[in-house]
This record gives C-alpha cells, structure tokens and sequence, in this order.
C-alpha cells in the first residue's frame, strides 16, 4: 500500500517563477493538508483540502500561493512569482477523513529552494 | 488557542539508556496528541496518538508515551535507546478551527542524539 507521494523531491527556481508541487494522498484518503517547514522549525499548517474544495486555508499566504485537489489527479500546491523566502520544504499529509480521531500520515516532502 | 511546547531542542542519551522528550500542551476541550519522527531529509513518520482511554500509550518501533492531565505532558519514551532513534522528534495537538477542520499545531521538534 503506497503512502503518501510527493514530486518532485526537490525543485530549484529562480525568483520570479513558478512552482508546482504535487501530492499524491494514501489510497483511499480523500482529505489533504498541505504543511511548510522551515529550517529549523516545526511545520507549519497551510491549507486543508478535499476533493474539489478548498475547507480551511487559514495558513495560506494571501497573496502567490494557492492550492487545488481536483476531482482527478493529485492535489496542487502553487507559488507564483517566487521569493527567497518561500525557500522551505513543503509536506502534504493525508487522512481517510477529516474526523478529529483521524491520523495523517505525510509524505517525503519537497525540498524548495530558490535562488 | 490550541498548542504543544517542546522545552529542549536537543536531548542527548546513551544507548541502552532509557530516553525521554518531554512536550506539554495547552487545550481547550479534550486534547488530542501526536507524536512524529523525521529521520533527515525524509517526511514525518507517524509514532503514536492520545485520543482517549489508557493513559500510557504505545506506539511504533518501541516508543510509548504517557499523558498526564494535571502536568499537561505528553512525555515520549523508550526504555533502551538504540543509535538509530537519533532523529528530529515533533509533538503535535489536534486544533480545530472555527471551520470545523483539524489541523495539526507542530511543536518545534527535538533533536534527540542516541551516543555509542
């Protein structure tokens, strides 16, 4: 049973382009949370997906950054224009649903860096 | 508002030694707690949770933790410590948000350093 997957594992941009990470939930699971970390912090929530809809992006910055779980394919998270400070690794995380008992399990992450 | 607290940033301990990561949590409501590992350069890998029920729970590759509701602690712990627990370790608390969702509020994670 594959876990959750990620790609790429690591993406370099330079400022002022785009970057698209890809995620991959658990068989089955249908419930999505995008977290950053930074170096040498905890992770940091972003957003929480399901399938076709967007249920909390409280942790989102307002502006560049958005994220999609459509109804095919895997969720998407997006940073346009880069800056150097978006540089992070970014983990997705998957939950069968969203009840408070569930457990998420995250996948390897994709390390952004950006020059 | 919800949120765990991971007082040491690095514990050190000998193998064959029992190890402890201490993390205390604030809540409102019924607390639900979370242990992880990352291992560098890899993802979170999940260890154990609190939902409800014994106070001592057990989790992966040897590990248990027991919560403590008058000291608000969620101690991580192992009695024999092997080389290859040396990771980064996080605790986390379940937050659900005035949308109903339940996201994750991370500690700041402790390096835990197992010494030959």
């Amino acid at each position: 049973n594959a876990g959750v997957m990620q790609n790429p594992r690591h993406l370099v941009r330079r400022r002022g382009q785009e970057a698209r990470l890809r995620c991959s939930p658990m068989k089955g699971h249908s419930h999505v949370y995008w977290y950053r970390q930074l170096p040498e912090e905890g992770l940091k929530f972003m957003v929480y997906l399901q399938k076709e809809n967007i249920i909390d992006e409280s942790g989102m910055p307002k502006e560049r950054f958005s994220a999609e779980f459509p109804k095919e394919g895997p969720s998407i998270l997006r940073i346009q224009q880069v800056v150097r400070g978006d540089s992070a690794a970014y983990f997705c995380a998957s939950s069968l649903a969203g009840a408070h008992t569930d457990t998420q399990y995250f996948g390897p992450g994709t390390r952004l860096t950006v020059l | 508002a919800q949120s765990v607290a991971q007082p040491e940033d690095q514990v050190n301990v000998a193998e064959g030694n029992p190890l402890t990561v201490k993390c205390t949590y604030s809540v409102s409501g019924n607390p639900y707690l979370f242990w992880y590992v990352q291992y560098p350069n890899r993802g979170l890998q999940f260890l154990l949770k609190y939902i409800t029920g014994d106070n001592l729970v057990k989790g992966s590759y040897g590990f248990e933790a027991e919560f403590n509701k008058s000291q608000t602690s969620f101690h991580l712990k192992k009695p024999s410590a092997l080389v290859s627990d040396s990771a980064l370790y996080f605790c986390a608390v379940r937050d659900m948000s005035t949308s109903g969702t339940y996201k994750y509020i991370f500690g700041t994670g402790t390096r835990l350093k197992v010494l030959a």
